[in-house]
Order: C-alpha cells, then sequence, then structure tokens
C-alpha cells in the first residue's frame, strides 16, 4: 500500500469547539485534497491545495501544506453535529500524471451535540 | 447537474461467482478511475481510463479484475471468481480534465460481500 498517514485515527469533540487533522505523505505531489465520508456514504470533495500553496480557506475549513515536511493539516473552526465523519486526505503524485489519488487512513470525527 | 452514479448499491456474490459493476460519470468527463475501498481503510487505487483508453490498470490486485469503458462514457468492473478477500466497496470517480491536478468527484460506491 501507498497509503499516507492520518492522525489522530480518532478525533471526539463537543459541538463548537475547532478539530484539527494532520496528513503526512511520502512523494512528490501535485496537489493535495481532503475528503469526507458520512456513514455508509461516498466521498464528498471538501478542498483542493495545490503544492506551491501554502494555506487555503473555505467556509469553516482551513487547510495548510508544507510541501518541505510532506504535511498538511485541516482545521475545522466551530464545529457541528454534521461535521460527524470520516476525512481523508488524498496526495496526486507528480509521477505518472495520471491523476491517481493516494488516500491516508482517515481520521474519524465524532462532533457531540 | 447529476452526480456520478453506481450500480448496484450492494450485491452479494456467492464465492466463485462473477460480479459486474456499473459506474455512470459525470457527463463530459474525461477520467475515470476507480477505487477499492476495505472497512475502516482509506480507499486504494485499482485503475484509471481517459477516455476509453485504460491508461493505469496498475492497482488492479489480480488478473481476475477487468474493467473496460468502451464508448468512453459509461464504465464496467467486472470481478471473476470471487473470493472473500474481494468484499469491499468499489468507488468510482470521474473528472473533467485529463491527468491530475483537478477534483475528482465520486459516486456512492458498490458494497460487494463475498460470501
Amino acid at each position: 500500500s501507498q497509503q499516507g498517514e492520518e492522525d489522530p485515527q480518532a478525533l471526539s469533540i463537543q459541538e463548537g469547539e475547532n478539530a484539527t487533522m494532520n496528513c503526512s505523505y511520502k512523494t512528490s505531489i501535485n496537489n493535495l485534497q481532503w475528503y469526507r465520508q458520512n456513514s455508509g456514504r461516498g466521498l464528498v470533495h471538501l478542498i483542493l491545495i495545490r503544492s506551491n500553496e501554502r494555506e487555503k480557506h473555505s467556509g469553516r475549513l482551513r487547510v495548510t501544506l508544507d510541501t518541505s515536511k510532506k504535511s498538511s493539516s485541516l482545521l475545522i473552526t466551530a464545529s457541528r453535529a454534521a461535521d460527524t465523519a470520516s476525512y481523508f486526505c488524498a496526495t496526486d503524485a507528480i509521477s505518472g500524471n495520471t491523476g491517481k489519488l493516494i488516500f491516508g487512513q482517515g481520521t474519524t470525527l465524532q462532533v457531540k451535540p | 447537474g447529476a452526480g456520478v452514479s453506481q450500480s448496484p448499491r450492494y450485491k452479494v456474490a456467492k464465492r466463485g461467482q462473477d460480479v459486474a459493476l456499473r459506474c455512470d460519470p459525470i457527463s463530459g468527463h474525461v477520467s475515470l478511475f476507480w477505487y477499492q475501498q476495505a472497512l475502516g481503510q482509506g480507499p486504494e487505487f485499482l485503475t484509471y481510463f481517459q477516455n476509453e483508453a485504460q491508461l493505469d490498470k496498475s492497482g488492479l490486485p489480480s488478473d481476475r479484475f477487468f474493467a473496460e469503458r468502451p464508448e468512453g462514457s459509461v464504465s464496467t468492473l467486472k470481478i471473476q471468481r470471487t473470493q472473500q478477500e474481494d468484499s469491499a466497496v468499489y468507488l468510482c470517480a470521474s473528472s473533467v480534465e485529463r491527468g491530475g491536478s483537478s477534483t475528482q468527484y465520486f459516486g456512492p460506491g458498490t458494497r460487494l460481500t463475498v460470501l
């Protein structure tokens, strides 16, 4: 498997708190994407950050990328119960350029009302 | 517009049976990907199509797995002589551009259970 690593594997917080998830990867990348997956459902794209970007915002989401450390973080501010899901980072490696994504193992987030 | 659709949503097969999983990508999307997701894991790449051409099949786990996209739109993933280790969710994704650097939109997946 070429999957990256995410931590923590599981996170439980109260509604209104912030949640931070981290992702590390192994190879040089074109971009890094974050996806959300609710139980038993498909993956929903959240945000894409390119290798020449360091930070990106989308609503309550903030993503950072450090290519020198091959790591990224996803911050969800003012969390809601509806944010309860699994979150995956996925990298698009430079080599091959087919666009295939290499996923981490995910962080399971539980937001308690 | 419509997203990526997959059918069936659930499939139960007896070991040794052949199965066919269908993916309808977003209309006009050039790239189509298949991924396999085991329980509690992240998705793993299986194969990639650019229009009707299968450009990367490096992730297919064995020669029992076969995928096609004959007209550059609908794709079928076929698994022959299914084994218990094939039990997983099979996800299809499409993107508007060739190659990388564009968002992949995922379907709901087909959950395959091999008994």
